[in-house]
C-alpha cells in the first residue's frame, strides 16, 4: 500500500511569490492534515481537510490556503511568500475513529 | 490551555544502553496518544499509539510506551538503543475526535559508541 505523497520535494521561492505544496494521501483516508514545522517553532498544525471541505485551520494568516479535490489529494497554497514562511510542510491523513495520521515526507520550503 | 511538554530538548545515550523519552501531557480528560520518530529531513514515522486498555503498548522498532493516568504522561522506552535510533523523536496528543494533533517540541536522540 502506498503512503502518504508529497511534491515537490524541495521549493525555493522569493519573497513576495507563491508557492503550491501537493500531497496525496493513502488511498481510502479521506482526511488531510497540514502542518508546518519551522525551525525553533516546531511543528504547529495549519489546516486540516475532510470529504472535501475545510474543517479547522490553525493560527496562521488568511495567506496560508488550501484546497481538497474530489479525489482526496489536497493542495497547499502561500501567498505572498515571507522569509519566515521556510519551513518542512507536513501533509498526513488519517485512518480510521481514532485520528491515527499517517505522513509523508514532506516538502521543503525555502523562501530567499 | 491543552498541551504537551517533552522536558529534554536533547539526551545522549551508549549503544546498547536503555532510553527512556518523557512526555507529559495537560488536557481535561485522557486523549489518544501518539509517538513519531523523525530522522533527519524526512518525515514522520508513527512509533506507537494508545487508545485505550492496557497501558503498556508495543510498538514497532522494540519501542514501547507506558500510559500513567495520575501522571498525565506517556512515556517511550526502549531497552537496548541502536545506533540507527538516533533521530528525534516527537510525542503528540489529540482529544477525543477528528482535531488536529498537539505535538511536543520534540526530544533529539544522539546514541554514541
Amino acid at each position: 500500500e502506498a503512503g502518504v505523497t508529497q511534491s515537490p520535494t524541495h521549493l525555493i521561492k522569493t519573497r513576495g511569490q507563491q508557492a503550491t505544496l501537493r500531497c496525496s494521501p493513502i488511498s481510502g483516508h479521506t482526511s488531510v492534515y497540514w502542518y508546518q514545522q519551522a525551525l525553533g517553532l516546531g511543528l504547529q498544525f495549519l489546516l486540516w481537510y475532510d470529504e472535501g471541505e475545510e474543517r479547522n485551520r490553525g493560527n496562521f494568516p488568511p495567506r496560508f490556503s488550501g484546497r481538497q479535490f474530489p479525489n482526496y489529494s489536497s493542495e497547499l497554497n502561500v501567498n505572498a511568500l515571507e522569509l519566515e514562511d521556510s519551513a518542512l510542510y507536513l501533509c498526513a491523513s488519517r485512518q480510521g475513529a481514532y485520528n491515527e495520521q499517517f505522513f509523508g515526507p514532506g516538502t521543503r520550503l525555502t523562501v530567499l | 490551555a491543552q498541551s504537551v511538554t517533552q522536558p529534554d530538548i536533547h539526551i545522549t545515550v551508549s549503544e546498547g544502553a536503555s532510553l527512556e523519552l518523557r512526555c507529559n501531557y495537560s488536557y481535561g480528560a485522557t486523549p489518544y496518544l501518539f509517538w513519531y520518530v523523525q530522522s533527519p529531513g524526512q518525515g514522520l514515522q508513527l512509533l506507537l499509539k494508545y487508545f485505550s486498555g492496557d497501558t503498556l503498548v508495543q510498538g514497532i522498532k522494540g519501542f514501547e510506551a507506558e500510559f500513567k493516568r495520575s501522571q498525565s504522561s506517556f512515556n517511550l522506552r526502549k531497552p537496548s538503543v541502536h545506533w540507527s535510533d538516533a533521530a528525534e523523536y516527537f510525542c503528540a496528543v489529540v482529544p477525543k475526535g477528528n482535531t488536529p494533533l498537539v505535538f511536543g517540541k520534540g526530544t533529539r536522540l544522539s546514541v554514541i559508541a
